[in-house]
């Protein structure tokens, strides 16, 4: 069965720093989501990514899918107060479901 | 275009009790997926209607089901409630195949 694995599962940062959060997962899929939640709302679509190698930008963050790898990577660059969220990761399992990651709690600390 | 909509939004119910939950997908949109959002277990996927069949069903008891309407609206029952299934409900649609999902607002269940 499909495992999705992210981390950290929390970050603490300084506001104008860069990280990365990190999403593995266990079987072969090429398609992954990023999602963003805000406490107490639902989750706003980030990214699409549907093919190896895909990169995609919005603003200060950068998603990235190595599907030989089994990985992708949601980069924070500069990061600003704004983007303190809980970012969840989600793989298509090819069987009409989507697996989430166990969501990374962001706070950016002025 | 309107978004996805779900009814209610917050519900408070007895344990034994029964609970029906309403979502309406965005137009045209025929998938429709549900999740259970608690702190301890994330986002669990419940299950996956198109046009109004089951494709997949999640590892919840039988006490949950749903259903998909021709106009492509869901509904998710669960029978028996116990105090473990208070959580956010969330519910997803998208327009073809489990292609890119969009997330409603989600119903908050407390079971007391």
């Amino acid at each position: 069965e499909l495992k999705v694995e992210q981390n950290p599962l929390f970050l603490s940062m300084q506001e104008g720093k860069n990280y990365t959060i990190y999403c593995n997962y266990s079987t072969t899929s090429d398609r992954l989501y990023w999602y963003r939640q805000d406490p107490g709302k639902s989750l706003e679509s980030l990214f699409v990514l549907l093919s190896n190698g895909a990169v995609k930008q919005e603003g200060r963050l950068m998603a990235s899918l190595d599907t030989k790898a089994r990985l992708s990577t949601l980069h924070i660059t500069a990061a600003v107060h704004d983007l303190s969220a809980t970012y969840f990761c989600a793989v298509d399992s090819g069987t009409y479901k989507y697996i989430f990651g166990t969501g990374t709690r962001l706070k950016v600390l002025a | 275009k309107a978004g996805v909509t779900q009814t209610p939004r917050y519900l408070i119910k007895t344990r034994g009790q029964q609970v029906t939950l309403s979502c309406s997908p965005i137009s045209g949109h025929r998938s429709v997926s549900w999740y259970q959002q608690t702190p301890g277990q994330g986002l669990q996927f419940l299950f996956e209607y198109f046009s109004e069949t089951q494709r997949n069903k999640g590892n919840f008891p039988g006490r949950f089901s749903g259903r998909q309407f021709s106009n492509s609206r869901s509904e998710m029952n669960v029978s028996t409630l116990e105090l473990g299934d208070s959580a956010l409900y969330l519910c997803a649609s998208s327009w073809r195949e489990m292609r890119e999902q969009y997330f409603g607002p989600g119903t908050r269940l407390t079971v007391t």
